[in-house]
């Protein structure tokens, strides 16, 4: 079965302690697999796109990479700013339309 | 910038009644999404449509329809409100092309049902 698994569900840091976010996926044909932020009560805000494993992006203190199986979205010394529900989706699975979307990570960065 | 708008933040209808739900972009896309978002059922694609008046069912049609009579333009219809269609409701486009297509998101609306 297609499906993306987030881990963990959520997290809490204290500011400036680095920590990683897990996203594994079992999507066949994968065309990309993308990262969003979400704050409450607003849509996801587009963040990485990765294409094929060993692929890496960053921005700011956030860099994604990506594996046959997974990916992880790294927080360098997070700050309080970057606390919000952080998504993965994956492309694939033979509908180049389809997302599937994990359930996200809630993140907490506390001062 | 890529913006795709929706037409109201929040929203609050009784049961039974039609809602409209509207979604703007003004990047040309050619594809355009409309997903449900719910607490511990993550996002879950509705309809979809990739070119003018052609729709694709998502995984969860139903209760649902949609209209798409210009290219910037993608609604999303319920016929007859019902309680269970309470929700956050998120739109979102993409330009087919290259490797893959990043799908940009709008606000969002949240739906109350009565």
């Amino acid at each position: 079965e297609d499906q993306v698994t987030q881990s963990p569900e959520a997290l809490r840091l204290q500011e400036g302690e680095s920590s990683s976010l897990n996203c594994s996926y079992t999507v066949s044909g994968l065309r990309g697999l993308f990262w969003y932020r979400q704050d409450p009560g607003k849509g996801p805000e587009f963040l990485f796109t990765l294409y094929s494993a060993g692929e890496e992006k960053e921005k700011e203190r956030l860099k994604a990479t990506l594996t046959k199986k997974e990916s992880f979205l790294h927080i360098t010394a997070p700050k309080p700013e970057d606390s919000a529900t952080y998504l993965c989706a994956v492309q694939g699975g033979g509908n180049f339309n389809k997302f599937y979307f994990g359930s996200g990570t809630k993140l907490n960065v506390k001062p | 910038d890529v913006k795709v708008t929706q037409s109201s933040r929040y929203l609050v209808k009784r049961t039974g009644e039609k809602v409209f739900l509207e979604c703007v972009q003004d990047m040309d896309h050619e594809n355009m999404f409309w997903y449900r978002q719910d607490p511990g059922l993550g996002l879950r694609l509705i309809y979809f449509s990739y070119d003018v008046k052609m729709k694709e069912k998502g995984d969860i049609p139903e209760g649902y329809s949609v209209s798409r009579e210009k290219k910037e333009r993608f609604s999303l219809i319920l016929e007859s409100a019902s309680t269970n269609q309470t929700s956050m409701y998120l739109c979102a486009s993409s330009s087919p092309g290259g490797t893959t297509d990043t799908q940009y998101f709008g606000p969002g609306t949240r739906l109350t049902v009565l």
